[in-house]
């Protein structure tokens, strides 16, 4: 396994249901995180994680819940959704969380989630 | 807050035609610019990233972007593009004033090189 890798690739669920997206990175970075892709709207930033803790959450509804047991795995666990989360799922990770030079987020190749 | 506009959606052209993607940001202060490509069917992937210096960026694939500070603009442009170049383009900003590694994305352009 190289890079980033998240399963499960397609997921289908209902309102009520409670499913989790799971990310793994085989890279040895200490950040990791999640985004959302919508149709027809810019990649936006969910969650960040550096050294298993938490440093962003970028206004998310609860009923995403992120979780993070070490730096190589990141979980999002879903709960009563609604059909306007449907979306692309993505999960990156980098060697920190920090802005500099050559801290480049690598993307895994996302989780296309529809919400029934 | 920081925002990135993309101004083609959608591009269509042919082999060894020139290429220009447009990308302008909002934000005042020391930003960091990426381009990230996603070809069909594969991962986002880095193409090239401006951080300091020389403001003509060089990437992979023959692509290269110019930071204009005055225009808030980071372009992408390739000199001849070849089919294999089909692929979505996001232009992306870290403001780095901003606490940590926090990437804004623009919308992206489709891009599709017609054999």
């Amino acid at each position: 396994e190289t890079g980033v890798t998240q399963t499960p690739r397609h997921l289908v669920m209902g309102m009520t249901n409670k499913k989790s997206l799971k990310c793994e990175q085989h890279l040895g970075h200490n950040a990791m995180y999640w985004y959302k892709q919508s149709a027809k709207k810019p990649l936006e930033l969910m969650f960040v994680y550096n050294f298993k803790e938490q440093t962003e959450n970028n206004s998310v509804p609860s009923r995403f819940s992120p979780e993070c047991p070490n730096s190589s795995h990141l979980f999002l666990h879903l709960h009563t959704l609604q059909p306007e989360d449907s979306a692309l799922y993505l999960c990156a990770s980098s060697q920190s969380s920090g802005g500099t030079a050559n801290n480049e987020q690598f993307f895994g190749p996302g989780t296309r989630l529809t919400v029934l | 807050a920081q925002s990135v506009s993309q101004h083609n959606h959608h591009v269509i052209l042919s082999e060894a035609a020139s290429l220009e993607l447009g990308c302008n940001y909002s934000y005042g202060g020391t930003v960091n610019l990426f381009w990230y490509v996603q070809y069909p069917g594969q991962h986002l992937q880095l193409l090239l990233k401006y951080f300091s210096g020389d403001p003509l960026v060089k990437g992979i694939k023959g692509f290269e972007a110019e930071f204009i500070k005055s225009k808030f603009s980071f372009n992408l442009r390739k000199p001849s593009v070849q089919w294999s170049d089909t692929a979505e383009y996001f232009c992306a900003v870290n403001a780095q004033a901003a606490a940590g590694n926090k990437l804004t994305f623009g919308g992206g352009t489709r891009v599709l090189v017609k054999p």
